[in-house]
């Protein structure tokens, strides 16, 4: 079953500090994966994937295929940074059905 | 910019009773999304669609949810009748196609649904 674990439903760090919001997944084949992230009063938006491998307002995430894992992680918090943010894989080819996790909010206090 | 539009923004029912959301999609986008995103938890997709026709329904409640793609363009999502647990946010989503390279999904603004 494809099952996406994201174990931190909330995560609160000071600005300027490092980030690193953790996602595991169970998938089957060689899926792509992505985050996707939510700021207040806003709409579910691409933040980044990880075939492109950019960064992308200061954040990156490595895929690790050995632990399934694609933690994303930011070195300094900005305040601009709190939201709520969604890990997701996909199949690489065909219907490309997202499975999202169950988020993780973000809170990046001054 | 024109994104995706849906509409309305909130809806507050009594169970039992029939609502219906619409969605309209990135001009030139040819497949279109619905989520159901439950308070807590991340969206899930209820159903998607290749210009009109259905690519993946198998997490939609079918004895009570329907939705349709007339024309290829707009979507209704119908959830007839309702229950509590039916409360939640319905996301639409487009992207531009589906198959090969990924493509990008882009996202509305949501109907908020309390069911009472």
């Amino acid at each position: 079953a494809q099952r996406v674990t994201q174990p931190e439903k909330l995560l609160s760090v000071f600005k300027g500090a490092p980030v690193e919001l953790k996602c595991n997944y169970s998938y089957s084949g060689s899926p792509e994966l992505f985050w996707y992230v939510q700021y207040s009063r806003q709409r579910l938006q691409l933040l980044l994937r990880h075939i492109s491998r950019e960064s992308i307002k200061g954040f990156t995430a490595d895929l690790n295929k050995g632990e399934t894992s694609f933690h994303l992680k930011k070195p300094f918090a900005q305040e601009e940074d709190s939201a709520m943010y969604y890990c997701a894989p996909i199949h690489r080819w065909g219907a490309q059905k997202l499975v999202f996790g169950q988020g993780t909010r973000l809170t990046i206090n001054p | 910019e024109a994104g995706v539009a849906q509409s309305p923004r909130y809806k507050i029912i009594e169970k039992r009773q029939s609502v219906a959301f619409w969605c309209n999609p990135i001009s030139g986008h040819a497949t279109l999304y619905w989520y159901q995103q439950i308070l807590g938890q991340g969206p899930k997709l209820l159903i998607q669609f290749q210009n009109n026709g259905v690519v993946d329904d198998s997490q939609l409640p079918k004895d009570r949810f329907s939705a349709e793609r007339l024309k290829g363009v707009d979507s209704t999502l119908k959830i007839q009748p309702a229950k509590l647990e039916d409360s939640a946010v319905y996301l639409c989503a487009s992207s531009l196609g589906w198959g090969g390279f990924y493509n990008e999904q882009f996202f509305g603004p949501g109907t908020r649904l309390t069911v009472l």
